[in-house]
């Protein structure tokens, strides 16, 4: 069956130091994978979009690469600030059908000062 | 320009009860999906809305449905409600059909609490 697997314990990381955090998947033929944020009782936030056929993307602080091969994704913040405290969710479309994105579960960053 | 609105924010309702909610996309905006969100499960796609017409739908019972208006504003409706339709349920807008490879723009949620 179709999994979609982001790390279900909280990643703890100091000011500064750049968090990565991993989203793995099985079963699918992706079109695409987002990332987005979502921060206690809000709606998630789209943060950025990396096709299949891309190795990497940034956006300031961000960056995303996606291995096809490895069927995975990782997400990396740079020079993280307490304000990226938050849960960080990826979705995949895969191609051939609706593209519709299945969510992860969503690891939870916490960034200590 | 304004984001996606959901109302109410928050709702108690009684077993066995019905339930609307709505959203408005972002002007412009032509599809709209409905998610649910559960601790235990996640994120879970309901069903989405596109020029009016259901156009995906997720693996739901009949009691949730949806319609979308000719100014892309959508409703979910629940009916019969059980406890375990507690959850936030989420509703986001994209510009064009995913093929476009647009992210969602989310609203803020309404928190349905089934007592």
């Amino acid at each position: 069956s179709q999994k979609i697997e982001q790390n279900s314990e909280a990643l703890n990381i100091q000011e500064g130091k750049t968090a990565t955090l991993t989203c793995n998947y099985t079963n699918y033929s992706p079109a695409y994978l987002q990332w987005y944020r979502q921060d206690p009782g809000r709606g998630p936030v789209f943060l950025l979009l990396i096709r299949e056929n891309e190795k990497e993307k940034r956006k300031e602080r961000l960056k995303v690469t996606f291995d096809t091969t490895l069927k995975q994704s990782l997400f990396h913040i740079t020079a993280s600030q307490p304000a990226d405290s938050a849960t960080y969710l990826c979705a995949l479309s895969a191609s051939g059908g609706s593209y519709i994105p299945t969510f992860g579960r969503g690891t939870s960053l916490i960034v200590h000062p | 320009k304004a984001g996606v609105t959901q109302t109410p924010r928050y709702l108690i309702k009684t077993r066995g009860q019905q339930v609307t909610l709505s959203c408005s996309p972002i002007s412009g905006h032509r599809s709209v999906s409905w998610y649910q969100q559960t601790p235990g499960q996640g994120l879970q796609f309901l069903f989405e809305y596109f020029s009016e017409t259901q156009r995906n739908k997720g693996n739901f019972p009949g009691r949730f449905s949806g319609r979308q208006f000719s100014n892309s504003r959508s409703e979910m409706n629940v009916s019969t409600l059980e406890l375990g339709d507690s959850a936030l349920y989420l509703c986001a807008s994209s510009l064009t059909s995913w093929q476009g490879g647009d992210g969602y723009t989310f609203g803020s949620g309404t928190r349905l609490t089934v007592v």
